[in-house]
């Protein structure tokens, strides 16, 4: 079975702190990892991809990788109210179309 | 900006009674798929869809559930007679590729519950 773990959380941080989040995966094989950001009742929608080991900077986000250690990581710098959502972690293994997801964590930021 | 659509929004249904959910993919999409997520709980994988055929499925998706892409634009998942651990919402996502990243881009979900 493979696994996508996530700490479900809250995750409190106070607004322009940077908040962490984190991921573990069990599948070796995985080739692509993806951070969506779902609100309450809405649909996951894609803040970034990553597939090579290291750092992937977009904006305010930051998506960090180690195959090595089967972790993936999403910083948010200047966290916002508006980001207070559940962050899912996301696992695409070689070969194969499905898509695993985390649980998720839920992020709450403080004004 | 491209979208996925999604109808109904929310589906009411008795227990035992099928259930047609529909989707219209982005239209130069060539993968297709259904998840589902029950209130609080992790967004599960049912179906994946390509080339007019099932590509990959969980061991969610029993007898029960079907895919179908009756035309050129929609993609239905029908439950054919529903239980009430069904109730979920269930999200249709699209993708342009397999290889690579496979980014997903998901529709706003229909919220099934049965009675």
């Amino acid at each position: 079975q493979k696994e996508v773990e996530q700490n479900s959380g809250p995750l409190s941080v106070p607004e322009g702190a940077i908040a962490s989040l984190n991921c573990t995966y069990s599948d070796r094989g995985s080739q692509s990892f993806f951070w969506y950001r779902q609100y309450s009742g809405k649909s996951p929608e894609l803040i970034m991809f990553i597939y090579s080991n290291g750092d992937k900077e977009d904006g305010r986000f930051t998506a960090q990788l180690n195959k090595a250690s089967q972790y993936v990581s999403l910083l948010i710098r200047d966290s916002q109210p508006s980001d207070s959502a559940t962050y899912l972690c996301a696992v695409r293994s070689g070969g194969y179309q499905k898509v695993t997801f985390g649980i998720g964590t839920k992020l709450q930021v403080i004004p | 900006e491209p979208e996925v659509t999604q109808t109904p929004s929310h589906q009411v249904t008795q227990m035992g009674q099928e259930v047609i959910l529909r989707c219209v993919p982005i239209s130069n999409h060539l993968y297709f798929y259904w998840y589902r997520q029950i209130l609080g709980q992790k967004v599960e994988f049912l179906v994946s869809f390509y080339n007019n055929e099932i590509s990959e499925k969980s061991e969610i998706f029993d007898d029960q559930f079907s895919v179908e892409r009756p035309d050129g634009s929609n993609f239905t998942l029908k439950i054919r007679s529903t239980k009430l651990e069904d109730s979920a919402m269930y999200f249709c996502a699209s993708s342009e590729r397999f290889t690579g990243a496979n980014v997903l881009t998901f529709g706003a979900g229909s919220r099934l519950t049965v009675l």
